[in-house]
């Protein structure tokens, strides 16, 4: 079946620092991807959806200078979190497309904590 | 703005009961897919339905789509401890994005 890796697993940083989180389709290209955010007991909420060679599309309340995306090949999209704060710690989930009426298969979540 | 709502948010049963989570939606939309996540984990893929008066079921549990009603069931049977989990049902309509419930915490005691 279709594999989405995501990498890293967790992380735990400073205040300040910046994270960059990869997602990785291994066995198929992924002309979309999506990056969702989840806050414990909550729900997924989309932040941005990337178009291989295409700048990210965010969604309304997401900080496109905050949450950088890249989505440079078929098979690799990064997001990158800037200047990372307490408020930003999250369960981010990455998720990626063949077509568009093909099924999204999700990545295993990255947990980010910020110190 | 396509919406979708799920009930109960909340379901604690015990093993052996069966028990419908149910899931509405606002628009027309053209494909329904139920997900499962555990604790600190992401999605694990569950069923997805395409048309009015689709049904499928796998082990025990059961999703159905009723268009017209723009709802969908997930029924479980027979509860089993390995059950409890978060469900979610999201819905997608043409080429847009997926729209998630807010999820139905199931919780099965023994």
């Amino acid at each position: 079946g279709a594999v989405v890796s995501q990498h890293p697993s967790r992380v735990i940083c400073k205040s300040g620092t910046s994270v960059k989180i990869e997602c990785r389709s291994l066995d198929f290209q992924a002309t979309t991807m999506f990056w969702y955010r989840q806050f414990p007991k909550q729900s997924l909420m989309l932040m941005a959806t990337s178009n291989e060679g295409s700048k990210a599309t965010y969604e309304q309340g997401v900080e496109k200078d905050k949450f950088l995306i890249n989505h440079a090949s078929l098979t690799l999209s990064t997001l990158t979190v800037t200047s990372a704060h307490p408020e930003d710690s999250s369960f981010y989930i990455c998720s990626a497309r063949q077509g568009i009426n093909q099924p999204q298969h999700f990545g295993d979540g990255t947990r980010l904590s910020i110190l | 703005e396509l919406k979708v709502e799920q009930n109960p948010l909340f379901l604690s049963m015990q093993e052996g009961k069966n028990y419908t989570i149910y899931c509405n939606y606002s628009t027309t939309s053209d494909r329904l897919y139920w997900y499962r996540q555990d604790p600190g984990k992401s999605l694990e893929s569950l069923f997805v339905l395409l048309s009015n008066g689709a049904v499928k079921q796998e082990g025990r549990l059961m999703a159905s789509l009723d268009t017209k009603a723009r709802l969908s069931t997930l029924h479980i049977t027979a509860a089993v401890h390995d059950l409890s989990a978060t469900y979610f049902c999201a819905v997608r309509r043409a080429a847009q994005k997926l729209v998630f419930g807010q999820g139905t915490r199931l919780t099965i005691n023994p």
